[in-house]
């Protein structure tokens, strides 16, 4: 079981919008802005998408975008495009020198 | 272009230690970052095992602390694992990675699958 809880899947068409929620705890998500998103095609490395919850890493497209309320954070795809379609995972920061991950979210491209 | 490059056996038997050796090219260890090792068991998700900043310090997810070694060697520009006795629920696709802080990964390896089985 991961310490950090995501949906298992999520789908929209293209064009469309899709929001992947990752949840945690105080102690995780909402005590630092320390969330970051990857990308995972099959077979393929992670990809980072985020960082520190909102930050965009050079070359990764304004169609991804991050953002935290509480001790939820959350990945948005807008412009959904087939390439898209992948597993996307969460990770935090939960103090002590500590990561935490999420289960990973199935995204598909209807 | 940084990449990174894992390497090591495949296949290792139960309570023996499996080792893995993360070459970087492109860039150089001794500079900075944090460099780290992550896996994915087959069909689940994602697992942190730790990381080594280029000065030595280590960080380990505290359920494998206890058999997890990082190491770095800035002379071959590479960095290494060692997770002692293993058993079937180590089997996985390991991968390594750079983190500008260790609390993300920036630029990943394209993983090596070690299976755990006499």
């Amino acid at each position: 079981q991961s310490a950090l809880t995501q949906p298992p899947s999520a789908s929209g068409s293209p064009g469309q919008s899709v929001t992947i929620s990752c949840t945690g705890t105080s102690s995780d998500v909402g005590g630092y802005n320390y969330v970051s998103w990857y990308r995972e095609h099959p077979g393929k490395a992670p990809k980072l998408m985020i960082y520190e919850v909102n930050k965009r890493p050079s070359g990764v497209p304004d169609r991804f975008s991050g953002s935290k309320s509480g001790n939820t954070a959350s990945l948005t795809v807008s412009g959904l495009q087939a390439e898209d379609e992948a597993d996307y995972y969460c990770i935090s920061y939960a103090g002590s020198n500590n990561l935490v991950f999420g289960g990973g979210t199935k995204v598909t491209v209807l | 272009q940084v990449q990174l490059q894992e390497s090591g056996p495949g296949l290792v038997k139960p309570s023996e230690t499996l080792s893995l050796t993360c070459g970087v090219s492109g860039y150089s260890i001794s500079s900075g970052y944090y460099w780290g090792w992550i896996r994915q068991p087959p069909g689940k998700g994602l697992e942190w095992i730790g990381s080594i900043y280029h000065s030595g310090t280590t960080y380990c997810n505290p359920s494998l602390k206890s058999r997890v070694t990082i190491s770095v060697d800035t002379s071959k520009n590479q960095f290494s694992l060692k997770l002692s006795s293993v058993t079937a629920a180590d089997t996985a696709v390991y991968y390594c990675a750079r983190s500008p802080d260790y609390y993300y990964m920036d630029v990943w390896g394209k993983g090596t699958t070690v299976t755990v089985s006499s």
